[in-house]
């Protein structure tokens, strides 16, 4: 099984700041990876996939970038709306695997 | 599109966890339908996907316990998770998928099932 590590596990930022997130595979899943963002009692909603292509809907202050074992998540500006848990997924072997979140918080 | 959740929310020890997602502005036979859960507190875990097909795929810590389903007619999928025991509580989420499962474009709200007798 692939697995993901997030770091850091939490990140305290003020709104406004660039906020960078790491995901890193234990090996290679090539661009096969997704980010979500989770707020508090919702369920996770799909920014990112391909390691790069947005989804639908979501603003260009998200940006994805990586491939193989390294990925990053960048929100240029953080909007008071975007303080979450933010997840990788890799979706390029079996089982699909999710790291284990970075939470998002204001400092 | 949306995708909803619904079942028991108390299921006892060693009894099967059973739960339907209701799709609606999709149809169930295009695209791959997963399933996904998150403990309290916790992280998400995917448990696996149904395809139109029949084909399924499962994560391999529940393998032995899971069984995915579709219903083309209903426009719905299912999930029945066996023996269950505490450590199976989880809001449950089903999604929809791409090739294989993932990504997951369109997550249902969830359901918590608690295992408690």
């Amino acid at each position: 099984e692939i697995v993901m590590t997030q770091s850091p596990a939490t990140l305290s930022v003020f709104p406004g700041d660039r906020v960078t997130l790491s995901c890193r595979a234990s090996q290679s899943v090539r661009s096969n990876l997704a980010w979500y963002q989770q707020k508090p009692g919702q369920a996770p909603r799909l920014l990112i996939y391909g390691a790069s292509p947005r989804a639908t809907g979501i603003p260009a202050r998200f940006s994805g970038s990586g491939s193989g074992t390294e990925f990053t998540l960048t929100i240029s500006s953080l909007q008071s709306e975007d303080f979450a848990v933010y997840y990788c997924q890799q979706y390029n072997d079996w089982p699909r695997t999710f790291g284990q979140g970075t939470k998002v918080e204001i400092k | 599109e949306q995708l909803q959740e619904s079942g028991p929310g108390l299921v006892k020890p060693s009894e099967t966890l059973s739960l339907t997602c209701s799709v609606s502005g999709a149809s169930i036979t295009d695209y791959y339908w997963s399933w996904v859960r998150q403990p309290p507190g916790g992280g998400l875990e995917w448990i696996g996907y149904v395809f139109h097909s029949g084909s399924t795929n499962y994560n391999p810590s529940l393998k032995s316990r899971v069984t995915m389903s579709i219903s083309m007619s209903s426009n719905q999928f299912s999930l029945n998770l066996g023996s269950v025991i505490p450590g199976d509580t989880a809001v449950y989420y089903c999604a929809r998928g791409g090739y294989g499962g993932a990504p997951l474009y369109t997550w249902g709200q969830g359901m918590l099932v608690t295992v408690s007798s």
